[in-house]
């Protein structure tokens, strides 16, 4: 049963770049999309970006300038950065791992890291 | 870019009663990648429903999906006091993955 454990700063001033990563425990880290997505408070999903165990990264066009997911295989662990933060970034972020397997679902979650942009 | 539409936004409905939430796609996209997710207050969301029809690992039988081209529908045969919560429908295409905004499933 895979487990994702996430972590990272929860409070950024604007301008600052948000660090987050993802440990991936009791599964795999091949043949999966290890991915990114955020929810503002009281909104919905929007998908930021995913890489996949050869290290393709394919992310949301909307935030494709300011995105950089990356891996450490030998440690089973994937991150995201996000420069140049505003109010607008402030959201829940969870990692996730989409899966051919379930038609490019996503199957296994983590609980979520509230990052906070406030001046 | 595929825009996923759900309706009602929200769903007033008893336990016992039966469910059905729709989501609606900008252009005709393919029912293989239409997954469905249900999440509760302060949770990450699960995943309930994979190619449109497939129930995922452990997901009760009174969840159902079904659907085509560019409607979809997500239906709870028999409401149980658990199942009220937020549910959303997500798609891929070429790369891009597209969620819907939401439908609150909320207890009358």
């Amino acid at each position: 049963q895979v487990q994702l454990q996430q972590w990272g700063a929860g409070l950024l001033k604007p301008s600052e770049t948000l660090s987050l990563t993802c440990a991936v425990n009791g599964g795999s880290f091949s043949n999966y999309y290890w991915t990114w997505i955020r929810q503002p408070p009281g909104k919905g999903l929007e998908w930021i970006g995913e890489i996949n165990d050869s290290g393709n990264t394919n992310y949301s066009p909307s935030l494709k300038s300011r995105v950089t997911i990356s891996m450490d295989k030998s440690k089973n662990q994937f991150s995201l950065k996000l420069t140049s933060v505003t109010a607008a970034d402030t959201a829940v972020y969870y990692c996730a791992r989409g899966s051919y397997g379930v038609d490019y679902g996503f199957d296994s979650w983590g609980q979520g890291t509230l990052v906070t942009v406030s001046s | 870019e595929i825009v996923l539409t759900q309706s009602p936004g929200t769903l007033s409905l008893s336990p016992g009663q039966r469910a059905t939430l729709s989501c609606r796609a900008s252009q005709s996209v393919s029912s293989n990648y239409l997954a469905w997710y249900q999440q509760k207050r302060g949770q990450a969301p699960r995943l309930l429903i994979y190619g449109a029809s497939t129930r995922a690992t452990g997901i009760p039988d009174r969840f159902s999906g079904s659907g085509s081209g560019t409607d979809f529908t997500l239906t709870i045969s028999r409401l149980e006091p658990e199942d009220f919560a937020v549910y959303y429908c997500q798609h891929y295409d070429r790369s891009l993955y597209s969620f819907g905004q939401g439908t609150n499933l909320e207890i009358k």
